[in-house]
């Protein structure tokens, strides 16, 4: 069945450091979306890539879909404390409607 | 503001019981979910439901069953808890995918289940 990887585990950064968190998939990829979970919160829609090689930036925050649909990535610059939490990727295959969630990438800052 | 409500923020249980756990949503929204959450395992689908009345298995739909008699609500049933089932538990719902959209996700505050 579908698989997707997501790496690292865990991430600790000096505050104004960058971080990055990898997603990749067994299979090709219609669309993949991020989430932002807060400690003691409930994952929060971040975006949805749909495009081969589409980039999208929202802020500090750089995702990127790639070529071959198969992985992605999300890139925070110069991170601060209220970038804490888990950050998911939900890979949809194609011809598929149910989400896999990857198993998460959390981030905490050393202020 | 777009809402989804899970029933109880915290359960304790012992094994055998029945467990119900209720999600209600306000956006008229066809597809909902429930999800359980596990350190290091991510967030993994037990059931879905496109619409009422209908359902389809998840990734881990053994030692659950669900319900969706009305479309606002979606509950998840335990029928006899195990100490395995201990968990965080969260409801989801969205709006009818398209091809070239998912639908956004949005989430329940989570109903943390111990099962002793």
């Amino acid at each position: 069945g579908q698989q997707v990887m997501q790496i690292p585990q865990y991430q600790h950064v000096q505050e104004g450091e960058d971080f990055t968190t990898y997603c990749n998939s067994s299979t090709t990829l219609s669309n993949i979306q991020w989430y932002k979970q807060r400690p003691g919160g409930h994952p929060v829609f971040l975006i949805q890539l749909v495009k081969s090689g589409e980039v999208k930036k929202q802020k500090r925050l750089t995702f990127q879909f790639g070529e071959a649909k198969k992985n992605s990535s999300l890139h925070i610059t110069a991170t601060q404390t209220t970038d804490v939490g888990t950050y998911f990727c939900a890979a949809l295959p194609f011809g598929n409607e149910k989400l896999t969630f990857g198993t998460g990438t959390r981030l905490t800052i050393i202020p | 503001d777009v809402k989804v409500t899970q029933s109880s923020r915290y359960l304790v249980k012992r094994t055998g019981e029945k467990v119900f756990l209720e999600c209600v949503q306000d956006m008229d929204h066809e597809n909902m979910f429930w999800y359980r959450q596990d350190p290091g395992l991510g967030l993994r689908l037990i059931y879905f439901s496109y619409d009422v009345k209908m359902k389809e298995k998840g990734d881990i739909p053994e030692g659950y069953s669900v319900s969706r008699e009305k479309k606002e609500r979606f509950s998840l049933i335990l029928e006899s808890a195990s100490t395995n089932q201990t968990s965080m538990y969260l409801c989801a719902s969205r709006p009818l995918p398209s091809d070239r959209d998912a639908g956004e996700l949005f989430f329940g505050e989570g109903s943390r289940l111990t099962v002793l």
